[in-house]
């Protein structure tokens, strides 16, 4: 079994639609993360939330909301794509609250091309 | 202000010599670090971590890193690379200060050459 697993793994989409991206673990983890990883590869956390509640928050346009209906799944969704939200997302997950000593569990990933 | 730099974007061996990637950081407060591997179009997965016990620290795949505070650096080596080794690599810093201040390199792409 998968233990980190986002769906899609692609997602190709004209500008100004709504999409969502979903996540599950089933690892028992109580926190879990999105993060965004451009063309050049740079990985940069967007937001994190544990047992639920979200307790991460970077700098990332409101068009971006996660939901997290229950501590084994967070969702992202994106309001009015823009050309610049084309990358890949990975979401984690670690064990308990967060720690700066966690090892994060990453998914495979979710390319999105918006056109 | 914390931060990581890994000084190589692109790294390329031939297979059985030695790897070696260099990473140097910067943190306010007792840092732990992290080197994640992602293999093409993969997750990342976790080669190892030092979180403030042995400052030489041995993770999967025969990679170790020594920290080095001194110099601030966690470079990651292999004694022998494996082509199954070429993939992107990130060296990874995170404070006790705040859960947003998980930092990760540029990355180093890892070459073998057969």
């Amino acid at each position: 079994d998968t233990a980190v697993s986002q769906t899609p793994k692609y997602l190709v989409t004209q500008m100004g639609n709504d999409k969502s991206i979903k996540c599950e673990q089933n690892l028992g983890h109580d926190t879990m993360y999105w993060y965004k990883q451009d063309s050049k590869k740079f990985l940069k956390i967007m937001f994190s939330y544990n047992n639920k509640e979200l307790i991460i928050n970077e700098t990332v346009p409101n068009r971006f909301s996660p939901k997290s209906p229950d501590k084994a799944h967070l969702n992202l969704h994106i309001n009015s794509l823009e050309l610049g939200d084309s990358a890949v997302y990975f979401c984690a997950s670690s064990q308990g609250v967060w720690k700066s000593t966690d090892t994060q569990y990453f998914g495979p990933g979710t390319r999105l091309t918006v056109l | 202000a914390q931060s990581v730099t890994q000084l190589d974007s692109h790294v390329s061996v031939s297979e059985g010599t030695p790897v070696l990637l260099r990473c140097n950081y910067s943190s306010s407060y007792s840092p732990s670090l992290f080197w994640y591997v992602q293999h093409p179009n993969k997750g990342l997965q976790l080669l190892l971590k030092y979180t403030s016990a042995a400052t030489l620290v041995k993770g999967i795949n025969g990679f170790e890193a020594e920290f080095k505070k001194s110099e601030t650096s966690f470079h990651l080596t292999k004694p022998s690379a494996h082509m199954s080794d070429a993939a992107e690599y990130f060296c990874v810093v995170s404070e006790v200060s705040s859960a947003s201040k998980i930092i990760f390199g540029s990355g180093t792409r890892l070459s073998i050459r057969p």
